[in-house]
């Protein structure tokens, strides 16, 4: 049973505009959410977090929104770059309390120059 | 200087063979894990190991036995490789187990099974 869900698996966007990647989650016991970037042939890259307490965290281009009553969260990349193209992976914990990471299956992101 | 590094990057084996993976992280975590993402990219959690202690084991085969020498060292074993274990395992660690610590991860380890 997938707790983590990213229902895109592909999206194109084109240089400069922005980049919206969803995910949605069913286990309200998940206090914490973690936006992962991955390359081909490396692994996942931890890019950006944000705490169930919080509706909204940014760090540079990149913003992550949390709606817990709808338990979604998105992010943004803005502007997009081509150097962002990869598969973003969203990911959530608090379910055991020993960081145990549940993982969506993933977006594939493609910024067209 | 690589964090997390995972050996070998590649492995192909036999069904029926025992072999292992290395991981060794140069972070100072304290927490290491390894996932396991099988042919649908699906990343799954296998085993969590914090100061040497197994502190999650995600209801993996016990085929699967992960060897933790020291904090910065997390090795996994694997006996009678099945077809079903081919997969990409990660290794990731953390500074400590809290939840929302972000995990570094090692770039992987392709095992195929013939």
């Amino acid at each position: 049973d997938q707790q983590v869900k990213q229902n895109s698996p592909s999206l194109s966007v084109q240089e400069g505009r922005i980049s919206i990647l969803n995910c949605d989650y069913t286990n309200s016991m998940f206090d914490y959410f973690l936006w992962y970037k991955k390359y081909p042939a490396e692994g996942p890259t931890f890019l950006i977090s944000i705490s169930s307490i919080k509706d909204k965290n940014e760090d540079g281009r990149f913003t992550v929104f949390l709606n817990k009553s709808a338990k979604h969260l998105s992010l943004h990349i803005v502007p997009s770059q081509p150097g962002d193209s990869a598969v973003y992976f969203c990911a959530a914990s608090g379910q055991t309390g020993a960081n145990n990471l549940f993982f969506g299956t993933g977006t594939r992101l493609t910024v067209i120059p | 200087d690589t964090a997390v590094s995972q050996t070998p990057k590649y492995l192909v084996t036999q069904m029926g063979n025992d072999k292992s993976i290395k991981c060794e992280q140069n972070l100072g975590h304290d927490t290491m894990y390894w996932y396991k993402q099988d042919s649908k990219k699906f990343l799954k959690i296998m085993f969590s190991y914090n100061n040497k202690e197994l502190i999650i084991n995600e209801t993996v085969p016990n085929r699967f036995s992960p060897k933790s020498p020291d904090k910065a060292h997390l090795n996994l074993h694997i006996n009678s490789l099945e077809l079903g274990d081919s997969a990409v395992y990660f290794c990731a660690s953390s500074q400590g187990d809290r939840d929302g610590e972000p995990q570094h991860f090692g770039d992987g380890t392709r095992l195929s099974i013939l």
